[in-house]
């Protein structure tokens, strides 16, 4: 059953802790996005990877990391020195090209301790 | 700056009505337009996509609108179902790479019986 697969569903994270979201696909998709969802706010793009071991910044990349050592896998880890981490992060990958679609997965919700 | 704005913000129907969804935009150059479905906790879910050249596509239940002269689109629902309860998202793309996609705020449905 080919999809993208977040986990866990939902975390918490304490004060000063690192936290990593994971995201994982079967699609045999090139790109792969990160994404952050408040309520009130279109979806804003943290990181995306066109390619293996290559990703670039999104518009709120300050405060977060990722790796793309695997084209199945793309990990985004929320640092402390992100202040206000708690949103509904969603995971995406797609197929390069014009008019691509996004596929999503179902989400990680972050709340803070 | 690109902006996508949606209206209403929210609205409730009862069960087998129609309704209407707008978007409007000012992102520039255009490529496409996609409205996506979210249910609640979820991942959004493609439903549509119109180029510059399309006025029309339908999915089911589900038709979408572009005039590209305004910069508006609309998403029309037909007799409306308990399952189409969700946010509806529209997401524009000024190059037609998903990296570059600005997107609404929704609209959030909900119907009723």
């Amino acid at each position: 059953d080919g999809g993208i697969t977040q986990s866990p569903k939902y975390l918490f994270r304490k004060e000063g802790q690192n936290v990593t979201l994971s995201c994982e696909q079967n699609l045999n998709h090139d790109a792969m996005y990160w994404y952050r969802q408040d309520p009130g706010q279109g979806l804003r793009l943290i990181y995306y990877s066109q390619i293996v071991n290559d990703f670039q910044k999104g518009d709120i990349a300050e405060g977060y990391s990722v790796s793309r050592e695997k084209k199945e896998s793309f990990p985004l880890t929320v640092t402390s020195a992100q202040k206000n981490p708690t949103a509904f992060y969603l995971c995406a990958s797609s197929l390069q090209g014009v008019g691509e679609k996004l596929f999503f997965g179902s989400g990680t919700q972050l709340s803070v301790l | 700056k690109n902006q996508v704005e949606q209206s209403p913000q929210s609205l409730i129907i009862l069960e087998g009505k129609n309704c209407t969804l707008q978007c409007n935009y000012t992102v520039s150059p255009f490529s496409n337009l996609r409205w996506y479905k979210q249910d609640t906790g979820r991942g959004p879910v493609s439903l549509t996509i119109m180029t510059f050249s399309e006025n029309t596509k339908s999915n089911g239940r589900y038709t979408a609108t572009l005039d590209a002269d305004t910069k508006q689109s609309s998403l029309h629902i037909t007799a409306s179902q308990l399952s189409d309860s969700a946010s509806y998202i529209c997401v524009v793309s000024p190059t037609g790479t998903a990296s570059k996609l600005t997107f609404g705020t929704g609209t959030r449905l909900q119907v009723t019986l």
